[in-house]
């Protein structure tokens, strides 16, 4: 079955301290796609990145940059030199065509605050 | 760019009366979301559609609630009887036949039921 597993319900940093939220998936399937959505205080879902599961190349987007390890079925997000707009709600997702439909499952986020 | 455009951004209700929720997606997408949020917890799929059917729907998704696609461009989730618990953000979402792992989400409305 898909499942998403954020575990880490909340973490603070203090501005300019680097920070990796975690996302443990599980799929039976061998084609998949993951991604990471920001939630800031206004409520909506800010796509950050989209990844399939044929590329596990990391990627790097300014302060932004996420490690995919099939092996150990993780999908990081690490900000670096965090800042206080980066406080939000950040939401990993999985997503499987075998199931027909490309629904996300999304994990049960994990809530940056960023300390000045 | 186009995006997912929805309407109301927040809706307050009584309870056991009808909400319709609207949402206009991307103009050339085919499929069409919804999900919900209930505040503080994690965003849950609700129904995909497609071709004018239903093509999945999750158990939250009952008998009180229906969707539709009542003219080309608007797609709608109908809760028939709100509950307390219906208190919600939901999310329309839509993707386009060649990049279906891509849904683009509009704004969400915030429900609350009285």
């Amino acid at each position: 079955a898909q499942k998403v597993t954020q575990a880490q319900t909340e973490i603070s940093v203090v501005e300019k301290e680097d920070v990796t939220l975690d996302c443990v998936y599980e799929t039976r399937d061998t084609t998949y796609y993951l991604f990471w959505y920001k939630q800031p205080p206004s409520g909506e879902l800010v796509f950050l990145i989209r990844r399939n599961s044929f590329d596990e190349q990391n990627e790097i987007s300014g302060r932004y940059s996420w490690n995919f390890q099939k092996s150990t079925s993780s999908f990081n997000f690490t900000i670096t030199a965090s800042q206080v707009v980066d406080s939000a709600v950040y939401f990993c997702a999985l997503s499987e065509p075998a199931s027909g439909t490309y629904k996300y499952i999304f994990g049960t986020g994990t809530r940056l605050k960023v300390l000045a | 760019e186009p995006e997912v455009t929805q309407t109301p951004s927040h809706q307050v209700t009584q309870m056991g009366q009808e909400v319709i929720l609207r949402c206009v997606p991307i103009s050339n997408h085919l499929y069409f979301y919804w999900y919900r949020q209930i505040l503080g917890q994690k965003v849950e799929f609700l129904v995909s559609f497609y071709n004018n059917e239903i093509s999945e729907k999750s158990e939250i998704f009952d008998d009180q609630f229906s969707v539709e696609r009542p003219d080309g461009s608007n797609f709608t989730l109908k809760i028939r009887s709100t509950k307390l618990e219906d208190s919600a953000m939901y999310f329309c979402a839509s993707s386009d036949y060649s990049l279906q792992e891509t849904q683009y989400f509009g704004p969400g409305t915030r429900l609350l039921v009285l």
